[in-house]
């Protein structure tokens, strides 16, 4: 099955340490996308990239980072310097063109204690 | 990108048809509307998407106002599963955020037995 796979489902770390959540998809996707979202919130735009060994910050990319060497996986790494990193965050993939969907992956909530 | 307007909550019975608005008075001419929901915890699904004519596929139906400053997404026969938070988006490239789709807070939709 195609698709779109976030791992792990639940996380947790202590404050402090950096943590790096995986976003794999064999869809043959060029564009890729990390959401974070909080409670009764929509998501917001972390990172994006739209080819492979390039990536572009979106709205709120302070404390994050991210990498893209293969086509198939963009993971996040959530580092010590994000000051509120408990949050939702979703991984998506589309085509680079406004005529199809993109797909979501079904998240990783991330707890730090 | 335009910004979309929808209510924050709507009530639907069993059986009956859901008809959750969406206002898009800014949007161009090249912008797509797409239609998400997500269901707690979950990631968004994908349900429909349109540029000016009215879609329909098997979850539901897409109407587009002619002057396209306006839509409505029709689930013909709501069950309970459909309680969820329903997002319209206005897709368009920005240079700032590539081809990700931008969410606002949406419509909560609940469907009451």
């Amino acid at each position: 099955d195609g698709g779109i796979t976030q791992s792990p489902k639940y996380l947790f770390r202590k404050e402090g340490q950096n943590v790096t959540l995986s976003c794999e998809q064999n869809l043959n996707h060029d564009a890729m996308y990390w959401y974070r979202q909080d409670p009764g919130q929509g998501l917001r735009l972390i990172y994006y990239s739209q080819i492979v060994n390039d990536f572009q910050k979106g709205d709120i990319a302070e404390g994050y980072s991210v990498s893209r060497e293969k086509k198939e996986s963009f993971p996040l790494t959530v580092t010590s310097a994000q000051k509120n990193p408990t949050a939702f965050y979703l991984c998506a993939s589309s085509l680079v063109t406004l005529r199809t969907e993109a797909f979501f992956g079904q998240g990783t909530r991330l707890t730090v204690v | 990108d335009a910004k979309t307007t929808q209510p924050p909550s709507m009530d639907c019975a069993e059986g009956r048809a859901a008809n959750l608005p969406c206002n898009h008075s800014t949007i161009s001419g090249n912008e797509y509307v797409y239609w998400y929901r997500q269901i707690h915890s979950q990631g968004p699904q994908y349900i429909i998407h349109g540029l000016k004519n009215n879609e329909t596929n098997e979850m539901a139906s897409l109407i587009i106002t002619e002057d396209r400053k306006s839509s409505t997404l029709i689930l013909p026969h709501a069950t309970l599963r459909d309680t969820a938070v329903y997002y319209c988006i206005v897709r368009a490239f920005n240079s700032n955020s590539g081809y990700a789709l931008n969410f606002g807070k949406g419509t909560s939709l609940l469907v009451t037995p």
